[in-house]
């Protein structure tokens, strides 16, 4: 059964980049889309981007200069790194599998920007 | 980007009771829609895609219909474990987007 768990700071200061890891067990992440999906208090949720089992990427136009996804195959691991955050980047912050539908899911990271 | 418009943004409903939550597409998604749901404390879970398919494992008491625009889950005999958020979700147009989400509670 594929585990999906998030992992980072759950603290970063505005102008600074937010940097979370996304370990994946019982499924190789050189299989199949892995992405990033996001929920905003107040129930909104963003889909962010996703790297694909060969390593290539896609990223939602409203992030595209501040978002970078990239993986460590070795480890299982995928990574998210946005840019430049602002309180409106507070959120909580999932990790998923799925290229079109997400079938498997994090438990979210908890993420709040501020000084 | 498509607009996704869920009705309502939140219902209370007795157990065995049928519940309807519809989704409203911005434009026509051919069908690329996604349900899921998320109860307190825990990540989102599918429920249906493709507008009418049942994923692996969940209650057939779950349903979704639609076409075009117009979209709906249907829960039939409402349990209490399935107090929680409801989510569509299109996968027709970059970027995927979401609905605002249907709060459903026990009456």
């Amino acid at each position: 059964e594929v585990q999906l768990q998030e992992s980072g700071p759950g603290l970063v200061k505005p102008s600074q980049s937010l940097s979370l890891t996304c370990s994946v067990t019982g499924y190789s992440i050189t299989s199949n889309y892995w992405g990033w999906i996001r929920k905003f208090p107040g129930n909104k949720m963003e889909w962010m981007g996703y790297i694909s089992y060969s390593g290539s990427t896609s990223y939602n136009p409203s992030l595209k200069s501040r978002i970078s996804i990239t993986r460590d195959t070795s480890k299982n691991q995928f990574f998210l790194q946005l840019n430049s955050v602002t309180t409106e980047d507070t959120a909580t912050y999932y990790c998923a599998r799925g290229y079109y539908v997400m079938d498997a899911w994090g438990q979210g990271a908890s993420v709040t920007v501020s000084s | 980007d498509i607009r996704m418009t869920q009705s309502p943004a939140s219902l209370s409903a007795s157990l065995g009771e049928t519940v309807n939550i519809e989704c409203l597409a911005s434009e026509d998604i051919y069908s690329d829609l996604a349900w899921y749901q998320q109860k307190p404390g825990k990540s989102p879970q599918l429920l249906i895609y493709n507008a009418n398919s049942l994923q692996n494992g969940v209650p057939s008491r779950f349903s979704g219909s639609g076409s075009g625009t117009q979209y709906s889950l249907k829960i039939n005999s409402l349990q209490s474990e399935d107090v929680a958020t409801y989510f569509c979700q299109q996968y027709n147009n970059y970027p995927w987007t979401f609905g605002g989400g249907t709060k459903l509670e026990l009456k």
